[in-house]
């Protein structure tokens, strides 16, 4: 089945600055790549997401980026601000009765 | 629309006696999923349902875990007996449609097994 890797498992940045999760996922079939965002005491929010046929999707302060021959996705964050800190998760689907696979998970901390 | 419910938002037990979480979700969604969270483990699935009928459950750790639907509006998570390795924030989360489509996750349940 499917295996979602992401890195850092934490990350520390200062405000202003840009941050870059990555994960990388292990089935060739999968064509859609979900990120969440939660913070504490909630539950994860969808935040933006991209499908295989696109490259790059931006919106607003954040991005993500899909490399589909090397397997890997990225969530960029710019102009980092407090209430970026959370926990980011991406994920991983394909089409038909199979799950959602979550990666490990993100915690962002941006320092003011 | 108020988003998924879940209730309670923290429970405390002790070893061996049951628990039963609970959840709506939002009116109009056909599909529900149960999800544990740990640091372990992170997030995993552990049963999904469609339209109040239980498509897989593959996830589910054990026999002691069981979950019903009995209609579009409410679904409880329940273990028995209860175990401290049970013990983990339970999410239902809730989706007009199946993977691609948004997953809309309640506030979770916080479980702790003394």
């Amino acid at each position: 089945g499917e295996n979602v890797e992401q890195h850092p498992s934490t990350l520390s940045v200062q405000e202003g600055d840009s941050a870059v999760i990555k994960c990388t996922y292990s089935d060739s079939a999968s064509n859609y790549f979900p990120w969440y965002k939660q913070e504490l005491g909630k539950g994860p929010q969808l935040i933006i997401d991209i499908r295989s046929n696109v490259g790059e999707k931006k919106d607003q302060r954040i991005a993500v980026t899909l490399n589909k021959t090397a397997k890997h996705f990225s969530l960029h964050i710019t102009e980092t601000q407090p209430e970026d800190s959370a926990v980011y998760f991406c994920a991983a689907s394909r089409s038909g009765n199979t799950p959602l696979v979550f990666g490990k998970g993100t915690r962002l901390s941006v320092i003011a | 629309d108020a988003g998924v419910i879940q209730s309670p938002r923290h429970e405390v037990t002790e070893m061996g006696q049951e628990v039963t979480l609970r959840c709506k979700p939002i009116s109009g969604h056909d599909y529900l999923f149960w999800y544990r969270q740990t640091m372990m483990r992170g997030l995993e699935l552990l049963i999904y349902f469609n339209n109040n009928v239980p498509i897989d459950d593959s996830g589910m750790p054990e026999d002691r875990f069981s979950a019903k639907m009995p209609n579009a509006s409410f679904s409880t998570l329940k273990i028995q007996p209860s175990e401290p390795r049970d013990s983990a924030v339970y999410f239902c989360a809730s989706s007009l449609g199946l993977w691609t489509d948004t997953q809309y996750f309640g506030p979770g349940t916080r479980l702790t097994v003394l």
